[in-house]
């Protein structure tokens, strides 16, 4: 069954460090894979996609993330954080023939002044 | 740009009661999905539409239905309303027919937060 893995529930991080968020997939094809922001009682927010090609895609708001398919991963990553990127961030896979979202359980950025 | 509309916004209920949730995909877009999002959890997905047919279904209670109408737009009927039904339900659309696939990104409305008390 396809399933999304954010292993990170919480991460703390200092506003001007850099970030990366961990995402694993279980997907028995090619996986159609994306990352959204969600900010509190907001809406969900396309970060970017990956749906073939170049392995490393960028995204709105200096957000780049990796695919690696011998590590079934798709890791989000920013060089600088910044205030503002305190929020949810959710990795989700595309799946069956419908394109239906399955969620990872979402990692909680807190960026500290 | 045009974005999801849904509406209301903020619903409140009592158990047992029913409630309709109304979606407004951005224009053009041909598919439509439903998410249900508990407190703290990741958004689930109910059910889907592609041009007014039901193309997919997830965990979604026998209590809810939804359909897709000609315009596009899309309603979820949810009836003897519970407790555990409290939650955010987001509204998505794609173009499926545009893109050719049914992977197309899904962009996402603001949600409407239901309360049943």
């Amino acid at each position: 069954a396809q399933s999304v893995t954010q292993p990170d529930i919480h991460i703390t991080v200092s506003e001007g460090a850099s970030l990366e968020l961990r995402c694993n997939y279980s997907y028995g094809a090619t996986p159609y894979l994306f990352w959204y922001v969600q900010s509190p009682g907001q809406g969900l927010q396309l970060l970017l996609k990956y749906f073939s090609g170049d392995t490393l895609v960028q995204g709105i708001k200096g957000f780049e993330a990796e695919f690696k398919r011998s590590q079934s991963s798709f890791n989000l990553r920013k060089p600088s954080v910044h205030w503002s990127d305190a929020a949810e961030y959710f990795c989700a896979v595309g799946a069956g023939n419908t394109g239906k979202l399955i969620f990872g359980q979402g990692t909680t950025l807190q960026v500290k002044p | 740009a045009a974005g999801v509309i849904q509406s209301p916004r903020h619903l409140i209920k009592e158990k047992r009661e029913t409630a309709t949730l109304k979606c407004y995909p951005i224009p053009r877009h041909d598919t439509v999905y439903w998410y249900q999002q508990g407190p703290g959890q990741d958004p689930q997905f109910l059910i889907s539409f592609y041009e007014k047919m039901q193309s997919d279904k997830g965990s979604i209670p026998d209590r809810f239905s939804a359909q897709q109408f000609s315009d596009y737009h899309s309603e979820l009927n949810m009836s003897s309303l519970e407790l555990g039904d409290s939650a955010l339900y987001f509204c998505a659309s794609s173009s499926v027919r545009t893109s050719g696939s049914s992977a197309d990104t899904q962009y996402f409305g603001p949600g409407t937060r239901l309360t049943v008390l």
